[in-house]
């Protein structure tokens, strides 16, 4: 079964509106997390690097005013898409390590925003 | 900066044939590699995952490879089937402890019944 949830799966909403995605590890512990964008036929894009208790790393050229993230416990980070635009409209996924042995990075299964 | 690639774009294959995908990464010093699947406006299935130390990985009809010298790895697909039909992504990390991956372009395969 799943080991992170993200939901919503799918969100279509008006420009200008906030909206915000969650992503929960459900059998582990995720003091990291990490949030990818991906545009349609085209790979995985990091985004930001959600830090349990700390601010959010985020990569080059992405707008931290814009995409809000919060890492408020070891299970639950949020990214927030503020004041949404059609050029928002993007698959998100996000991931969590798990570091109680080598495992392979467990994804959500990502979220379908559509900006109206 | 870590780049990871991935040839061709888009393969088709008639059902049956063993199939090869491609992954290159320009950065030796990996840390591990990653193969996932990803089917049409779908997240990602984890296939395999290969170590620095490792250089290759089973599971099922499928087998990774790695080969940190030459900066590739490869997905071999044994006895392709039409529900094999999906994106193949190869993604890295280049750091140990920091487990953000660099993912490649993706290959669109398609298995022709």
């Amino acid at each position: 079964g799943a080991v992170v949830s993200q939901h919503p799966s799918w969100v279509i909403c008006k420009s200008g509106t906030s909206v915000k995605i969650e992503c929960r590890s459900l059998d582990f512990q995720a003091t990291t997390m990490f949030w990818y964008r991906q545009f349609p036929k085209q790979s995985l894009m990091l985004m930001a690097t959600s830090n349990e208790g700390s601010k959010a790393t985020y990569e080059q050229g992405v707008e931290k005013d814009k995409f809000l993230i919060n890492h408020a416990s070891l299970t639950l980070s949020t990214l927030t898409v503020t004041s949404a635009h059609p050029e928002d409209s993007s698959f998100y996924i996000c991931s969590a390590p798990d570091r109680r042995s080598n495992q392979p990075q467990h994804f959500g299964d990502g979220t379908r925003l559509s900006i109206l | 900066k870590q780049e990871v690639t991935q040839i061709p774009a888009a393969l088709s294959v008639p059902e049956g044939e063993n199939l090869v995908l491609n992954c290159s990464f320009t950065d030796s010093a990996i840390y591990n590699l990653q193969w996932f699947r990803q089917d049409p406006g779908k997240g990602l299935t984890s296939l395999l995952l290969i170590q620095s130390s490792q250089r290759e990985q089973t599971s099922g009809r499928l087998n990774a490879s790695l080969d940190k010298s030459s900066g590739r790895s490869t997905l071999y697909i044994a006895a392709s089937q039409p529900g094999d039909s999906a994106t193949y992504l190869c993604a890295s990390t280049f750091e140990f402890g920091n487990e953000k991956l660099t993912f490649g372009t993706g290959t669109r395969l398609t298995i022709i019944p």
